[in-house]
C-alpha cells in the first residue's frame, strides 16, 4: 500500500533563509507527487506537482521540489522564505484508482522575523 | 469565478443529531471527494464519487453518509454514529476520476461536537 512520510512535524526558520521540507513516499510503480499548502482554517492549494520528465519541479511563490527516485523522496526548498510562507505543507502521493490521493501528516512552518 | 464551496464554515452537532455539510463546484468536474482533517494526520478519505449517481467508500466511511445526485453537488451526512466527528472536513474535485489528476479543494467546514 502507499503510504508518504513528511519526518518533520514543525519547522521554524527565520525569515531570508533557505528551506528544505521533507517528504519520502512508498509506491510501487511510478508516483505521481504533490505539495499542497494550507493556510489556517483554509483549504489546501496546489504548489507543484511531478507526473513524469524533469525531476526538479518548479512551482508557484517560488517554490521546487526533486524526485529522488532512488531515495524515494520529493523534498520541497525554496531558496529565500518570506513572512508569508507560513503555513502547513502537505506531500502526497496519487494513484490511478479512482484518482486517490495518499496524503503525508504535514509539516508546519513558522518563519521568525 | 469557478471554484469549491464549502458550507457553513463553522457547524455545530449535538449527541444523536446527524448534520449535512454542502459541497458545491461550478467547474464541471466529474470526480469529487471528501476529506476528513485532524491535527498530525494529515487528510483521509471518507468518500468519493467519480459521476453522478455513484460513490465509493474511502478509508473511514463508517459513520458517514453521500449522495451524488447533481454533478455539482456532493454533500456529505455525519451521522450519529460517528462517535467523534470533531474534525476539519475539506471537500475537492477533479475533472476525472479516471486517472492522476490535480485536486482542487474548497475552504473547508469546522464540524464542532456540544
Amino acid at each position: 500500500a502507499q503510504s508518504v512520510t513528511q519526518p518533520d512535524i514543525h519547522i521554524t526558520v527565520s525569515e531570508g533563509a533557505s528551506l528544505e521540507l521533507r517528504c519520502n513516499y512508498s509506491y510501487g510503480a511510478t508516483p505521481y507527487l504533490f505539495w499542497y499548502v494550507q493556510s489556517p482554517g483554509q483549504g489546501l492549494q496546489l504548489l507543484l506537482k511531478y507526473f513524469s520528465g524533469d525531476t526538479l519541479v518548479q512551482g508557484i511563490k517560488g517554490f521546487e521540489a526533486e524526485f529522488k527516485r532512488s531515495q524515494s523522496s520529493f523534498n520541497l526548498r525554496k531558496p529565500s522564505v518570506h513572512w508569508s510562507d507560513a503555513a502547513e505543507y502537505f506531500c502526497a502521493v496519487g494513484h490511478n484508482a479512482g484518482n486517490m490521493l495518499t496524503f503525508g501528516g504535514g509539516t508546519r512552518l513558522m518563519v521568525k522575523p | 469565478d469557478g471554484g469549491i464551496t464549502q458550507s457553513p464554515k463553522y457547524l455545530f452537532r449535538k449527541e444523536g443529531q446527524n448534520v449535512t455539510l454542502s459541497c458545491e463546484q461550478n467547474l464541471n468536474h466529474d470526480a469529487m471527494y471528501w476529506y476528513r482533517q485532524d491535527p498530525g494526520q494529515g487528510l483521509r478519505l471518507i468518500y468519493y464519487s467519480q459521476i453522478v449517481n455513484d460513490f465509493q467508500k474511502g478509508d473511514i466511511a463508517e459513520g458517514y453518509s453521500v449522495s451524488r445526485e447533481k454533478k455539482e453537488s456532493f454533500p456529505l451526512t455525519v451521522t450519529s454514529a460517528q462517535k467523534n466527528p470533531t474534525a476539519f472536513y475539506l471537500c475537492a474535485s477533479t475533472l476525472t476520476g479516471v486517472s492522476v489528476e490535480t485536486q482542487y479543494f474548497g475552504p473547508g467546514t469546522r464540524l464542532l461536537v456540544l
